[in-house]
């Protein structure tokens, strides 16, 4: 099984400050997902990325996909109490499983 | 509107006492999946199914079996619950060709006591 590592597993910040969570690997993925948890509901999924290099926005939210393809990163820019949350990777590869990370847990302070 | 359902949300049961999870999906996914969470442990894939008819183990089937008689159901069957099944669990599905991008449940709470 792939392993997928995030950091940090927990973050506290105030609402107005950009925060950077990350999803490392020693393993290659075909494609790399972001999902978002709020408590009591399931995965909601953000975005997908697939070539290395790639970078997508999503209002707020900047995805990047290491060129190896082995890491990605979630940039938030001016977090708002709105974006609390957990904020789960995850990687598919050939055999169609999905392995996720363990999560970054984030609290944005009014 | 496009969904993927469980029931029951909740279940408190006694070790050895059968059950079982439904799940449904109403987008012709071909794709199903069931996770459970846990603190510490993030989300591990129990069994997963391509089609109707096929299933396959994921990081941690030990304790459960599936079946996939439907497109659009895949329920989940504890034959002999124990208290480390104890768990959150939840159901999810996708395209075949987008595995990555899963519908997810609103997740089932069991307890095993």
């Amino acid at each position: 099984t792939q392993l997928l590592e995030q950091s940090p597993q927990f973050l506290s910040i105030q609402e107005g400050e950009n925060l950077t969570v990350y999803c490392n690997s020693s393993s290659v993925f075909s494609s790399l997902q972001w999902y978002r948890q709020e408590p009591g509901e399931g995965p909601v999924l953000l975005v997908t990325v697939v070539t290395g290099g790639e970078v997508k926005k999503l209002k707020r939210l900047t995805f990047q996909f290491g060129d190896a393809r082995k890491d990605s990163s979630l940039h938030i820019t001016a977090a708002q109490t709105g974006d609390t949350g957990l904020y789960l990777c995850a990687g598919g590869d050939a055999g169609n499983m999905l392995t996720f990370g363990g999560g970054t847990r984030l609290m944005v302070k009014p | 509107e496009a969904q993927v359902t469980q029931n029951p949300r909740y279940l408190i049961t006694v070790t050895g006492k059968k059950l079982t999870v439904t799940c449904s999906q109403n987008m012709n996914h071909e794709y199903m999946s069931w996770y459970r969470q846990d603190p510490g442990l993030g989300l591990r894939q129990i069994y997963y199914s391509m089609n109707v008819e096929v299933t396959d183990k994921g990081d941690v089937p030990e304790g459960y079996k599936v079946s996939r008689k439907e497109k659009r159901n895949f329920p989940l069957i504890l034959e002999s619950p124990s208290p480390n099944q104890t768990s959150l669990y939840f159901c999810a599905s996708s395209n075949w060709d987008r595995v990555g991008e899963q519908y997810f449940g609103p997740g089932t709470r069991l307890t095993v006591t």
